[in-house]
């Protein structure tokens, strides 16, 4: 299998631009989560889905930030407008079945807004 | 409640000596405990995870101690490796509830 896939991996852009972010989840992994890190905040959960349905947004920063998930195996991470504060390594990561399954990572994409 | 705090932020080892990360959770209701490894550029990857029925479980060179009555968990690395060196985070959930992640260790192993 090859494993979660995010696409860009590397992401520069000026303040108040568009960035999508875009993640292929290991087939059949019923959940897919989006994560934010930062070396001062680590590790911070975005947003969750349960077979394509947004379960917890609850650590969506605010409403510039925005998740889809049209289908099992793809999803993006909006930020509109963005913001310099927003530069971080964003991750995307599947599991099976279980919401405490094992998570499956991808390799991230890295935000640097200018 | 639901933070995890995790510590030292970083940490350097010679290699053979034995690597010691900890974590504190406040939440009764975590159920299990997860540890990942992270390398540059990577995303983290499981290492070795723990429920609250036993008190230790080794993999390797890698072990975790529990301590429920504490609400403490540790990482263990036996004869550390310049391989070993990554970023590892601690995690805590229940059952039905996402994963909480401590704000992760930076390992350097020297040679």
């Amino acid at each position: 299998d090859a494993g979660v896939i995010q696409s860009p991996r590397h992401e520069v852009t000026e303040m108040g631009q568009e960035v999508t972010l875009r993640c292929k989840p290991i087939s059949g992994h019923d959940y897919l989560f989006w994560y934010r890190q930062t070396m001062m905040r680590g590790l911070e959960l975005l947003i969750y889905f349960n077979n394509n349905v947004p379960i917890d947004d609850s650590g969506m920063p605010e409403d510039r930030f925005s998740a889809k998930m049209p289908n099992a195996s793809f999803s993006t991470l909006k930020i509109q407008p963005s913001e310099p504060r927003d530069s971080a390594v964003y991750f995307c990561a599947s599991s099976a079945n279980r919401i405490t399954g094992e998570l499956f990572f991808g390799e991230g994409s890295r935000l640097t807004v200018l | 409640q639901q933070q995890v705090k995790q510590s030292p932020q970083s940490l350097i080892v010679q290699k053979g000596g034995i690597s010691i990360i900890n974590c504190a959770y406040e939440n009764t209701a975590f159920d299990y405990f997860p540890w990942y490894q992270q390398f540059p550029g990577k995303g983290p990857a499981l290492l070795i995870a723990i429920r609250p029925d036993v008190s230790e479980k080794k993999e390797g060179r890698f072990t975790i101690s529990f301590n429920k009555s504490a609400k403490q968990f540790s990482l263990h690395i036996m004869d550390s490796q310049p391989g070993d060196s990554a970023t590892y985070f601690c995690a805590a959930s229940r059952n039905t509830d996402k994963l909480i992640f401590g704000t992760g260790t930076r390992l350097q192993v020297f040679p």
